[in-house]
């Protein structure tokens, strides 16, 4: 059974530190890796989707890496903003089905 | 614009009654799964389905049930409710192979009291 790992489980930074969040999972036979955003008794915004065959994505000030032989992602979040703050689930899709960990909760404080 | 829809939002009910959670997506997508998710914790598959008529059980154990007769509607249905399924209840649904991201709804916040 997939087990999805998030470090740190929570995290407080200044206004305009990078972020980096880290995303861990046992199983490296994965068709993709999906990163969210939720915020406090929201449903869950997608962020960044990676498919296996690529080592990062980028949208913005967001950058997603992923090594699958290792079983790790990695989120940065440049120059970030109180705004960023949330909580970031890591999802890794194993035969169609998600295998979620239970997000690093972010606060960014002004 | 394509996107995925939860109705009610919020629901306060009484325990025995009878209720139904709405989820409908615009995107033609075949596979739509449900979650539950309690406050500050992780979300758990309950069901899922990969096109019309096909659902299956999820990892949790849920005494929910779902239908899907048509491909952009989904609900699900509790046909008592008690306190112990006062949760948040989130719908979704995932692309075709080759895209595969999937999409939530703004979720179900249900008080069973």
């Amino acid at each position: 059974k997939q087990e999805v790992t998030q470090i740190p489980a929570a995290l407080s930074v200044p206004e305009g530190e990078n972020l980096v969040l880290n995303c861990s999972f046992t199983d490296s036979a994965i068709y993709n890796l999906q990163w969210f955003r939720q915020d406090p008794g929201k449903g869950l915004t997608s962020l960044l989707l990676i498919q296996s065959s690529q080592r990062e994505q980028t949208s913005g000030r967001l950058n997603a890496s992923l090594d699958k032989s290792s079983g790790r992602s990695t989120l940065y979040i440049a120059a970030s903003q109180p705004g960023d703050s949330a909580t970031y689930l890591c999802a890794v899709n194993g035969n169609n089905r998600l295998a979620f960990g239970k997000g690093n909760q972010v606060v960014v404080i002004p | 614009e394509a996107d995925i829809y939860q109705t009610p939002r919020y629901l306060v009910i009484g325990t025995g009654k009878k209720i139904t959670l709405e989820c409908s997506q615009t995107m033609g997508h075949d596979k739509m799964y449900w979650y539950q998710q309690d406050p500050g914790m992780e979300l758990h598959l309950i069901h899922y389905s990969y096109g019309v008529n096909s659902t299956e059980k999820g990892d949790l154990s849920s005494e929910s049930t779902v239908s899907r007769i048509r491909t952009e509607h989904f609900p699900l249905t509790l046909e008592s409710a008690r306190p112990s399924h006062t949760s948040q209840y989130l719908c979704a649904s995932r692309g075709p192979p080759g895209d595969n991201e999937q999409f939530f709804g703004p979720g179900t916040r249900l008080t069973v009291l």
